[in-house]
């Protein structure tokens, strides 16, 4: 059974630039979310999705945004681009939510911003 | 607002040792637990995941116990080996309107020398 895919896994971008990063779930599994690691912050919760819906945002500004297909894959879309956006963007899936729901992560797309 | 402390921030052993990793967090409203590990440039691996209506989970030579009213988790590693060297994070997924997201602690380094 595939993990969770994310791609792509390393990627430089230019400051002001926009970037779409895209997200596999596990065959299955409707609720996705997204999240920023970075040295100092650690990891920080992005957004989740589940059947297609936004159901909660972390504390990011609105240049931060995603959103969820009918196949339950995911993009997430960071505009005009800041060099402090150079970070580890992990996604992760599982089957839905709740107390037994073990919740699994994709290596990441290491973005950096130039 | 939960917040999620590991310590100690970093740990080197020798091969061989038995050792506990700690996590304690602020808000007891959980739906649970989860233990990860993360190597270098990689995603996170699920180790362990346990319910708030549970008091430990054992996989391996790894134990995790939660004890929710104190808000403090901890993971035991018997006979550890080079290859359990590591980033370990907890994360607590929290009950009630923001049940969607992992709170993650800062992680523990574990460096088991051979």
């Amino acid at each position: 059974k595939a993990g969770v895919t994310q791609t792509p896994r390393y990627l430089i971008k230019t400051r002001g630039q926009q970037v779409t990063l895209s997200c596999s779930p596990i065959s299955g599994h409707r609720s996705v979310s997204w999240y920023q690691q970075t040295p100092g912050q650690g990891l920080q919760f992005l957004f989740e999705y589940f059947s297609e819906t936004q159901r909660n945002k972390g504390n990011f500004p609105g240049r931060f945004s995603g959103r969820q297909f009918s196949n339950s894959r995911s993009e997430m879309n960071v505009s005009t681009l800041e060099l402090g956006d150079s970070a580890l963007y992990l996604c992760a899936s599982s089957l839905q939510t709740g107390a037994g729901n073990t919740i699994y992560f994709g290596e990441g797309s290491w973005l950096t911003v130039v | 607002k939960q917040e999620v402390t590991q310590i100690p921030a970093a740990l080197s052993v020798p091969e061989g040792e038995n050792l506990v990793l700690n996590c304690s967090f602020t808000d007891s409203a959980i739906y649970n637990l989860q233990w990860f590990r993360q190597d270098p440039g990689k995603g996170l691996t699920s180790l362990l995941l346990i319910q708030s209506s549970q008091r430990e989970q054992t996989s391996g030579r790894l134990n995790a116990s939660l004890d929710k009213s104190s808000g403090r988790s901890t993971l035991y590693i018997a006979a550890s080996q080079p290859g359990d060297s590591a980033t370990y994070l907890c994360a607590v997924l929290n009950s009630g309107g923001s049940n969607y997201k992992l709170t993650f602690g800062k992680g523990t380094l574990l460096t088991v020398n051979p």
